[in-house]
């Protein structure tokens, strides 16, 4: 089972900021950066921030990614409805000597 | 441009084997680590197994271990797992995933590009 909670759900209408929250603990957030994937329905999961707070090449800077202790946040700002998708936090466990994914958030866009 | 593609899955009974296999090219296989992650059927993402860069190890889910192995052949640009004893729980899109990784204070790890996925069935 995930070692990273994640809310299961967010909405919000277009245009709206939406933020996303991943807890973890000190041998994963609190020591080692988060990265968050977008999985589109039907698709391979898509690297959307990585390092905290980087975003790939090509990624809208409507999202960002911030980290405070053992907890991360995803925001997206000005939500389009091709936002739709689930989300998902992930980081390296130094006690697990593994990946850790969070549990997963599906957005929807009313 | 940066491609893989993973193939292999397929229906197998409870207790059977079956060998994954991810072609890769655009980048230099030998120098990344690359990850297995498996989705089950309206499930989330879980990490599977990892095979390091530069031949640096391999690491591997508590759910998976001494049952599943990784591997790779760098002539061939190609990753593979092996799976044995498979049990039902293991029915999954099976995903490969090119890693980037570094140790500054602590692990900057991620996933920069995933394949297509290939189905694990396990049922008799």
């Amino acid at each position: 089972q995930s070692v990273l909670t994640q809310p299961p759900s967010a909405s919000g209408t277009p245009g709206q900021r939406v933020t996303i929250s991943c807890s973890g603990s000190s041998s994963n957030i609190g020591t080692n950066t988060v990265n968050w994937y977008q999985q589109l329905p039907g698709t391979a999961p898509k690297l959307l921030i990585y390092s905290d707070n980087q975003r790939p090449s090509g990624v809208p800077d409507r999202f960002s990614g911030s980290k405070s202790g053992t907890s991360a946040s995803l925001a997206i700002s000005g939500l389009q409805s091709e936002d739709e998708a689930d989300y998902y936090c992930a980081a390296w466990d130094d006690s697990l000597n593994g990946y850790v994914f969070g549990t997963g958030t599906k957005v929807t866009v009313l | 441009e940066v491609q893989l593609l993973a193939s292999g899955g397929g229906l197998v009974q409870p207790g059977g084997s079956l060998r994954l296999s991810c072609a890769t090219s655009g980048f230099t296989f030998s120098t990344h680590a690359m990850n297995w992650v498996r989705q089950a059927p309206g499930e989330g993402l879980e990490w599977v197994s990892s095979f390091g860069g530069n031949g640096s190890g391999t690491f591997y889910a508590n759910s998976v271990k001494g049952r599943f192995t990784i591997s790779r052949d760098t002539s061939k640009n190609m990753l593979y797992l092996q799976m044995n004893s498979l049990r039902v729980e293991d029915t999954a899109l099976y995903y490969c995933a090119k890693v980037v990784a570094w140790r500054g204070g602590g692990w900057t790890y991620y996933l920069d590009n995933w394949g297509q996925g290939t189905l694990v069935t396990v049922s008799s």
